[in-house]
């Protein structure tokens, strides 16, 4: 099993639709949670950090459930420039600042 | 704030010929990682630095790769020899060692081909 599993889709989504992504982590003991956005071709950036009590940033929000090992990212009204991959991120159990990726999910919002 | 600084941005090699990545990370950042993300997968990391210092290499393929930090600042990345399943983009991130937040942050990767 992955440490960290997602969806790769891509999501086909019209401008203004709301859109949810989820993922499965393994490691019971990960202490740290974060989604990154990848564009095409470009380096990842981190998107936002997920608690357990949920957090939110304008459009997007993230939430965390540890019982199940389940993240998911919510964006409402969708805009062209969400176009993206969005990575699902773990920071493993033990310090050390060691990330581990899912594979990501394509988004691509319509006219 | 200057961002990470990596060369060379693209690449080209012969499968069996050596390459080397170079990188440079953000001022002040004492981590600093490689990443190897091949086409629809995510970032895999390679090696960790804690300043000069090896943190992580268990997924580096240490008969072929080889990386190092010599002053604690730049960092190389050594292909040698390529095989064809190491083309991918290497990425190298940064990070303070100490931020609650763990925000790593990437340059903008090195894409080798290898034919």
């Amino acid at each position: 099993r992955k440490e960290v599993e997602q969806d790769p889709g891509p999501f086909n989504v019209p401008e203004g639709a709301t859109v949810a992504f989820n993922c499965t982590y393994s490691n019971s003991a990960s202490q740290s949670f974060f989604w990154y956005r990848q564009d095409c071709r470009k380096e990842p950036k981190l998107l936002m950090s997920v608690y357990s009590s949920g957090n939110e940033d304008g459009r997007f929000t993230a939430q965390l459930n540890r019982a199940s090992q389940y993240i998911s990212l919510l964006i409402r009204d969708s805009k062209l420039s969400d176009s993206a991959t969005y990575l699902c991120v773990v920071n493993s159990a033990g310090g050390g600042n060691k990330l581990t990726f899912g594979t990501g999910t394509q988004l691509k919002v319509e006219l | 704030e200057a961002g990470v600084a990596q060369s060379p941005r693209y690449k080209i090699i012969e499968k069996r010929q050596s390459v080397a990545f170079w990188c440079n990370p953000i001022s002040g950042h004492a981590t600093l990682y490689w990443y190897q993300q091949i086409l629809g997968q995510g970032p895999k990391l390679l090696i960790q630095f804690q300043n000069n210092g090896v943190v992580d290499d268990s997924q580096l393929p240490k008969d072929r790769f080889s990386a190092e930090r010599l002053k604690g600042v730049d960092s190389t990345l050594k292909i040698q020899p390529a095989k064809l399943e190491d083309s991918a983009v290497y990425l190298c991130a940064s990070s303070f060692p100490d931020r609650v937040l763990y925000e790593q942050y990437f340059g903008p990767g090195t894409r080798l081909t290898v034919t």
